[in-house]
């Protein structure tokens, strides 16, 4: 079955540049979106389409794509941004998720 | 604002079924396809299922095909997933979510989630 790959954690210091990476085979030819899930909520999406950011997520979230890798960057962290965050996509089975990668603000 | 409300959830035995309730508002109900999203605890989301605007195209997991069942009633502006053969491993917090892509398979928003527990 399809997986993408992310890495379990990832941790910064508040102020500092946060990237997390999600690799697939059909990323290139699939877009990619990212939600951000905090303890007891349910997830939110923070980039859709790759690279596109909805109306009420804060302009220092964004996303980018390089072959079958794609990035969520998340520039000057702020301690609320500790979360976890997934990646998602299509394949012809559906949709996958990746596994999940928690950020840790320091 | 647009909100999705999830009920039915519980503890049932393995072997049982349950019926999974996700009540729309705030948009057009009928113009969206609608997926199934669980999460066992402390893990990461899987896709269970969706459905389009009026029901007539259906796709499932391969781990719940043949056990579950999405449907939806426009007037009642409800989604529903009715689960049977439960196992053990059916166990998760199950959310609904919008597809605002017409199919395109992407989730915003989500509901609240509701916890099914499958346990003797």
């Amino acid at each position: 079955s399809y997986e993408l790959t992310q890495p379990p954690s990832v941790s910064v210091s508040p102020g500092q540049t946060a990237r997390i990476t999600c690799s697939g085979d059909t990323l290139p030819k699939q877009y990619a979106y990212w939600y951000q899930q905090k303890p007891g909520q349910a997830p939110v999406m923070v980039i859709y389409k790759d690279s596109e950011r909805p109306s009420g997520i804060p302009e220092r979230f964004s996303a980018s794509s390089s072959g079958t890798t794609v990035t969520l960057t998340i520039s000057g962290v702020q301690a609320e941004d500790e979360a976890d965050y997934y990646c998602q996509s299509t394949d012809s089975s559906g949709p996958v998720f990746g596994g999940g990668t928690k950020l840790t603000v320091l | 604002e647009v909100q999705l409300v999830e009920s039915g959830g519980g503890l049932v035995q393995p072997g049982g079924s349950l019926r999974l309730s996700c009540a729309a508002s705030g948009f057009t109900f009928s113009s969206h396809w609608m997926h199934w999203v669980r999460q066992v605890p402390g893990k990461g989301l899987v896709w269970v299922s969706r459905i389009n605007g009026d029901g007539s195209s259906i796709r499932y997991a391969d781990s719940v095909k043949g056990r579950f069942t999405i449907s939806r009633d426009n007037a009642k502006n409800t989604l529903y997933l009715q689960m049977n053969s439960l196992r053990a491993e059916d166990t998760a917090v199950y959310y609904c979510a919008r597809d605002p892509g017409s199919g395109s398979s992407w989730f915003d928003p989500w509901g609240q989630g509701t916890l099914v527990t499958v346990s003797s």
